[in-house]
């Protein structure tokens, strides 16, 4: 079965500190690839995805993942980070051929001003 | 953009009652929706899968006669927690698939809190 770790439980940082969260799953097959922010009070939105092409993913609000197939991962980064910026983080997954999506845990992440 | 909504948005009931909760997709035609239960700062899992017209699929450990979904149309699905219980309190969100070419998104909704004292 399809499952996705995310390592980092609480992140906390600095503004304009750089961000990394971690993601990795467990599938041989075609995967697509997903994150997910959701903010205090907010319903979940999507940051980026990938299916195919440029391994590299650049989504909104300046943050991008990258995807190696050779690590299973597909980790969340951002150059600089801001205080607009604290909020759960979810890395998920679906198969090419299935619809459902599989979340990871959650990565809270918060910004200090 | 593609928008799904949730009604009611919070609802407290007593214990041994029923509650629906509807998840319609606005301005997109939903031929699959999902329902997720989400605990404090927990992350979402997968109750069931719902397709327009036929039963709904779910994941191991939910009981399908408790947690009744049914996907009358392409813009709406329900789902119904029967006689409910204090454990079933919880945040349930809904999701609605749309698939352009080979491009495949799910769009959520904004949740419902469910009580049940």
């Amino acid at each position: 079965a399809q499952s996705v770790s995310q390592h980092n439980h609480h992140v906390i940082l600095s503004e304009a500190a750089s961000l990394e969260l971690g993601c990795n799953y467990s599938y041989g097959g075609t995967v697509n690839l997903f994150w997910y922010v959701q903010y205090p009070g907010q319903h979940l939105q999507l940051l980026l995805k990938y299916f195919s092409g440029d391994p590299l993913v650049k989504g909104i609000k300046g943050f991008e993942a990258e995807f190696i197939k050779s690590k299973f991962s597909f980790n969340l980064r951002k150059p600089s980070v801001q205080w607009s910026d604290t909020a759960e983080y979810f890395c998920a997954v679906n198969e090419g051929s299935a619809s459902k999506i599989i979340f990871g845990s959650g990565t809270r992440l918060s910004i200090r001003p | 953009g593609a928008v799904v909504s949730q009604h009611p948005s919070r609802v407290i009931c007593k214990s041994g009652t029923s509650v629906k909760i509807e998840c319609r997709s606005l301005d997109f035609q939903a031929t699959t929706m999902f329902w997720y239960r989400q605990f404090p700062k927990q992350s979402l899992m997968l109750m069931a899968t719902s397709n327009e017209g036929s039963k709904a699929t779910y994941e191991q450990g939910v009981e399908k006669d408790k947690f009744l979904i049914n996907h009358a149309s392409l813009t709406l699905s329900t789902l119904t927690v029967t006689s409910a219980h204090p454990e079933d309190s919880s945040f349930y969100i809904c999701s609605a698939a749309r698939t352009s070419g080979i491009s495949y998104e799910q769009y959520f909704g904004p949740g419902t809190r469910l009580t049940v004292t």
